[in-house]
């Protein structure tokens, strides 16, 4: 079965630093990949996402993410974040053939101002 | 457009009482799923529908736990006999399944209280 995992519960970081959170999935297949975030008091919002051709995927207030097929991973990053980015960040996978979208466990991002 | 519309928005019932959370999908979404997010935790799968087919239940956790939706729009979750454990933030999304490519959209939850 399909797995997602994100190693890095809670990321404490200051204004102006760089970021990268994390995703590393279990399906050796061809996959669609996605980055959620849930900001304080608001539901989750899609961040970016990844169907097929660049592996590289820019989204939405600067991020983007990396698909790195032989390391099964899907990072997330932005190089200077600011205090609204503080959120909780959810990295998403689903395989060609699997019935559902599988999340993993989030990431905590606190960013000092 | 409308996006996914989850009702109540806050529900607080006592132990032993039968809740029902309703989810009204983006139109023309083929897709629905229910998920429970409790406190510190991350998105924990309950029940996916599509289209036509038998919907997948593996993520539900007791027999208490039950969903339909009905016409392939509304869906209504429903939790018998609550225990003070079901209380979680319970969402929904939709997404429209297009040549195995799908994104999903979610609604604002329903926030759960059994005391």
């Amino acid at each position: 079965a399909q797995s997602v995992s994100q190693h890095n519960h809670h990321v404490i970081l200051s204004e102006a630093a760089s970021l990268e959170l994390g995703c590393n999935y279990s399906y050796g297949g061809t996959v669609n990949l996605f980055w959620y975030v849930q900001y304080p008091g608001q539901h989750l919002q899609l961040l970016l996402k990844y169907f097929s051709g660049d592996p590289l995927v820019k989204g939405i207030k600067g991020f983007e993410a990396e698909f790195i097929k032989s390391k099964f991973s899907f990072n997330l990053r932005k190089p200077s974040v600011q205090w609204s980015d503080t959120a909780e960040y959810f990295c998403a996978v689903k395989d060609s053939s699997a019935s559902k979208i599988i999340f993993g466990s989030g990431t905590r991002l606190s960013i000092r101002p | 457009g409308a996006g996914v519309s989850q009702s109540p928005s806050n529900k607080v019932t006592e132990k032993g009482k039968d809740v029902e959370l309703r989810c009204d999908p983006i139109s023309g979404h083929t897709a629905l799923y229910w998920y429970r997010q409790s406190l510190g935790q991350g998105l924990e799968f309950l029940i996916y529908f599509q289209g036509n087919s038998a919907p997948d239940k593996s993520g539900l956790p007791s027999d208490r736990f039950s969903a339909e939706r009905t016409g392939g729009s509304v869906s209504t979750l429903t939790i018998q006999r609550t225990q003070q454990e079901d209380s979680a933030v319970y969402l929904c999304a939709s997404s429209l399944v297009l040549a195995a490519q799908e994104t999903q959209y979610f609604g604002p939850g329903t926030r759960l209280l059994v005391l």
